[in-house]
């Protein structure tokens, strides 16, 4: 069975750094495309990073480029992303995914999700 | 970048009842969109791909159409535990994913 264990949520000041992680289990990690998608409280989803299978390509929401980055070691099963300059507007519970296959191009979809782990960006 | 809308915003049913769920694209992106459920605490949950897809266990009563700009998700007789928030999310436009905002299927 697929699982997703996210953690690394915790209560920032604006302007701090935080590392989410993701431990995979279930499944090879190596064969699989990764993403992040928030979720604001009472609000909708929106996508925030991805990353090949191979860890050679990675991709960035506007809203986060320059300031969130994306990485994986597949020999520790896990994922991360470490965010910076952290802003209110990141508060938001942050979810990582397992795409169906090795790259994040079209046609492939987010097939299991992690229970997410809750940011807030506070002073 | 691809701009999805839901409606309706809520759609208040009785178990039993057929729900019609809409998601229309500000351009088209062909077959390439999905569908998840979200209930209360819990993460999302791929229902659909590719527009009409069943995602692995996921029961008959839950069906996806359209193509283009304009897709629909039915379920066909509500369930107790089918109520909860469903979204689109498009996988054509690259890199940006983008969901809709969501339609609340409530209990009516």
């Amino acid at each position: 069975e697929v699982e997703l264990l996210e953690s690394g949520g915790d209560l920032v000041q604006p302007g701090g750094s935080l590392r989410l992680s993701c431990e995979a289990s279930g499944f090879t990690l190596t064969k699989y495309a990764m993403s992040w998608v928030r979720q604001p409280p009472g609000k909708g989803l929106e996508w925030v990073s991805a990353i090949s299978a191979d860890g050679g390509s990675f991709f960035y929401a506007d809203s986060v480029t320059g300031r969130f980055t994306i990485s994986r070691d597949n020999s520790k099963n896990t994922l991360y992303l470490q965010m910076t300059s952290l802003r209110a507007e990141d508060t938001a519970a942050y979810y990582c995914a397992k795409l169906t296959s090795s790259s994040y191009a079209p046609r492939n979809y987010f097939d299991s999700w992690g229970q997410g782990t809750l940011v807030t960006v506070s002073s | 970048e691809i701009v999805l809308t839901q409606s309706p915003a809520t759609l208040s049913l009785s178990p039993g009842e057929r729900a019609t769920l809409s998601c229309r694209a500000s351009q088209s992106v062909s077959n390439n969109l999905a569908w998840y459920q979200q209930k209360p605490g819990q993460a999302p949950k791929l229902l659909i791909y590719g527009a009409s897809n069943r995602a692995t266990g996921i029961p008959a009563r839950f069906s996806g159409s359209g193509s283009g700009t304009d897709f629909t998700l039915t379920i066909s007789s509500l369930e107790p535990e089918d109520f909860a928030v469903y979204y689109c999310q498009q996988r054509s436009n690259w890199p940006p994913s983008s969901f809709g905002p969501g339609t609340k299927v409530d209990i009516k």
